[in-house]
């Protein structure tokens, strides 16, 4: 059984960092790409970006860059996502997800996902 | 970046009715060489993560009940429900993934009337 379970909660204050991690279950961990998505309160989805956790291979949003790092550990079959010089609209709820396979048609589509880790950018 | 904007942004719908959800990009999602349409459709309930329903446009997952059909050409796609039934009860959100920044549409909640 597919498990993708996130780290808890967490408040920060603007300009820190946040780490979220994802550890994985059930699964050939370097089989599927590991997607990261963030919804707002009260809003839609948002892309972030995707790893490959075979060759480490990243693709994220350019919105982002310079301020986003994703990595993956196979040895503990964990992802980690950390967004740093948070703002206050970086309030979210983040969420991990893993794609169908690695394959061409495959790795776009995210069909496990964490329970989300809410993330409160507060002074 | 690609933009979808889904209509209606709610929708009220009676048990057993149908229930049609459109999502326009502005952009082609029809990848020629492939050929496939890099759309899919997710479902939120309340306090879960979204579910994957539909991918490359009109490709159900496993597992989803037969009544939630995707159709579309390259910029106007529909999720349809149909003979809706309470558990459908929730947001559903169109996606393109063929260029970067992925994105999504701004939502459809469904009701029931």
């Amino acid at each position: 059984q597919v498990r993708l379970v996130q780290s808890g909660a967490e408040v920060k204050r603007p300009g820190a960092s946040m780490k979220v991690s994802c550890e994985t279950s059930g699964y050939s961990f370097t089989d599927h790409y590991v997607h990261w998505v963030r919804q707002a309160p009260g809003h839609g989805l948002e892309w972030l970006g995707w790893i490959n956790p075979f060759n480490g291979d990243r693709s994220f949003s350019q919105r982002f860059q310079g301020r986003l790092a994703m990595t993956a550990d196979a040895a503990t079959t964990t992802a980690y996502f950390q967004l740093a010089g948070l703002r206050f609209d970086d309030t979210a709820t983040y969420f991990c997800a893993i794609s169908k396979g690695v394959g061409f048609l495959e790795y776009q589509l995210m069909t496990h996902w964490g329970q989300g880790t809410r993330v409160s950018v507060s002074s | 970046d690609i933009v979808l904007t889904q209509s209606p942004d709610s929708l009220s719908v009676s048990l057993g009715e149908r229930a049609t959800i459109t999502c326009k990009s502005s952009q082609s999602l029809l990848y020629r060489s492939v050929p496939k349409k890099y759309l899919a459709w997710y479902q939120q309930k309340p306090g879960q993560p979204p579910k994957l329903l539909i991918s490359w446009a009109s490709m159900p997952e496993s597992g989803v009940p037969a009544r939630f059909t995707g159709s579309g050409s390259g910029t106007d796609f529909t999720l349809t429900i149909n003979d809706l039934q309470a558990e459908d009860v929730a947001v559903y959100f169109c996606h393109q993934y063929l260029n970067t920044p992925w994105t999504f549409g701004q939502g459809t909640r469904v009701e029931l009337k």
